[in-house]
């Protein structure tokens, strides 16, 4: 069966180091989402890409945040300068369509000291 | 705007016993609803989906969902509990429409406990 697999599975970094987390979405998908939990808190959306493109993001994905699908197969999240809030967990999501299932990756734990 | 509501952030249940996990939305166009579970050190698995077919929706484990717009609802049920159920379950909403990403909006999840 298909499946979403990111890389790596953690990551420590010091604050202010830039971190790139890797995607492999299902092949044949079209949409992918980059999400995020805070240890504790909800699952929260973080950016929608479709189409080479981001076509929704949050108040969280700032200028410090990017997102690129760089060949046929990666999409990556890059955090310019990481802060202490942004350790957490992100999820990465595909789907073949807007409103079709999404189906998410493991996750990668990020810890920012 | 939208949001989920999910009442209770830990439940126990006994073996054997019903699950009843518990979900409210609000949202200003008819929702899509979903019930994820999450499995220790895992990822997101979706348990079932309501894309304004049937109310009732079945999904996978044993597990399924009644949609009830009147009380804007979505709860997660199981006749009985098994040992295996013990994870965190999410309810999270998405609308449909020309403007939509797939963008989905989460509860905060619910631990269920079950007790041998």
């Amino acid at each position: 069966e298909p499946e979403v697999t990111q890389t790596p599975s953690h990551q420590v970094t010091q604050m202010g180091q830039e971190v790139i987390l890797r995607c492999v979405p299902i092949s044949n998908h079209l949409y992918f989402y980059w999400y995020r939990q805070i240890l504790g808190q909800k699952v929260e959306f973080l950016v929608s890409f479709y189409n080479n493109e981001i076509s929704e993001k949050s108040e969280i994905f700032d200028d410090q945040f990017s997102v690129e699908r760089p060949d046929g197969s990666n999409f990556t999240l890059k955090i310019r300068s990481t802060k202490l809030e942004d350790s957490a967990m992100y999820f990465c999501a595909s789907s073949g369509g807007g409103q079709e299932t999404q189906y998410f990756g493991p996750g990668t734990r990020l810890l920012v000291l | 705007a939208q949001s989920v509501t999910q009442l209770g952030s830990h439940v126990s249940v006994s073996e054997g016993a019903l699950v009843l996990l518990r979900c409210n939305y609000s949202s200003s166009v008819p929702p899509y609803l979903f019930w994820y579970v999450q499995y220790p050190n895992q990822g997101l698995q979706l348990l079932l989906k309501y894309t304004s077919a049937a109310t009732l929706v079945k999904g996978i484990n044993g597990f399924e969902a009644e949609f009830k717009k009147s009380e804007t609802s979505f709860h997660l049920t199981k006749p009985s509990a098994h040992m295996s159920d013990a994870a965190e379950y999410f309810c999270a909403v998405s609308f449909y429409g020309s403007s939509n990403t797939g963008k989905l909006i989460f509860g905060q999840g619910t631990t269920l406990q079950v007790k041998p």
